[in-house]
């Protein structure tokens, strides 16, 4: 079975430009959640979305934002880059909100702003 | 703020001996705790986890250990391989605002020297 997927694995931008980041959960999964990583620290949550609705975000700015299609993949969307945003993003998926069945990961994309 | 805590940003150990790996949280409302593994380049993978209302679960080789009067969350890797050097996250996870919210520590980097 294939497991969490995303897209792309690396990327360049530079300051001021749009991102968008895509992730395929786990067949049968229909929860999904965004991470940043930065160096040295580990995963911070920017957003949960289940069943197409978002069920939770994190401390960051507004220029963050996501959404979940109907077959339960997701984007991330970063507007207005900065130098600060380049990290490790990661998604995870599980099969609902709440069960004690952990998170899976995906690979990640790598954001380089330059 | 940071509610979960890896004070240990390194740890080196003998194969064949046990890996502790510490964690330590100041939120009494967590409910759930993780650990997980990263290589490099790849997302992170879950190991291993225990509900609040236990102090013990065994995994093959890990164990994790809850001490709750404490806040103090362990990870036993006995005997420790070559292949288990990794970076080592834990988590534990909150009820916020409707949902399930992960926080993450900032990782051990674990080298089991051959």
């Amino acid at each position: 079975d294939a497991g969490v997927t995303q897209s792309p694995t690396h990327l360049i931008k530079t300051r001021g430009q749009q991102v968008t980041l895509r992730c395929s959960p786990i067949s049968g999964h229909k929860s999904v959640s965004w991470y940043q990583q930065v160096l040295g620290q580990g995963p911070q949550f920017i957003f949960q979305y289940y069943e197409k609705e978002e069920r939770g975000r994190g401390n960051f700015p507004d220029r963050f934002s996501a959404r979940q299609f109907p077959n339960y993949s997701s984007e991330l969307n970063v507007n207005a880059l900065l130098l600060g945003d380049s990290a490790l993003y990661l998604c995870a998926s599980s099969p609902r909100v709440g069960s004690n069945q952990p998170q899976h990961f995906g690979d990640g994309t790598r954001l380089s702003i330059l | 703020d940071q509610q979960v805590k890896q004070n240990s940003p390194s740890l080196s150990v003998q194969e064949g001996r046990i890996s502790i790996l510490n964690c330590d949280y100041t939120n009494s409302m967590f409910d759930y705790f993780l650990w997980y593994k990263k290589y490099p380049a790849e997302g992170p993978t879950f190991l291993i986890s225990i509900s609040s209302i236990k102090d013990k679960n065994e995994d093959g080789r890990f164990t994790v250990f809850l001490n709750k009067s404490a806040k103090h969350l362990s990870l036993h890797i006995v005997p420790s391989q070559p292949g288990d050097s990794a970076v080592y996250f834990c988590a534990a996870r909150l009820w916020v605002s409707g949902t399930y919210k992960y926080i993450f520590g900032t990782g051990t980097r674990l080298k089991v020297l051959a």
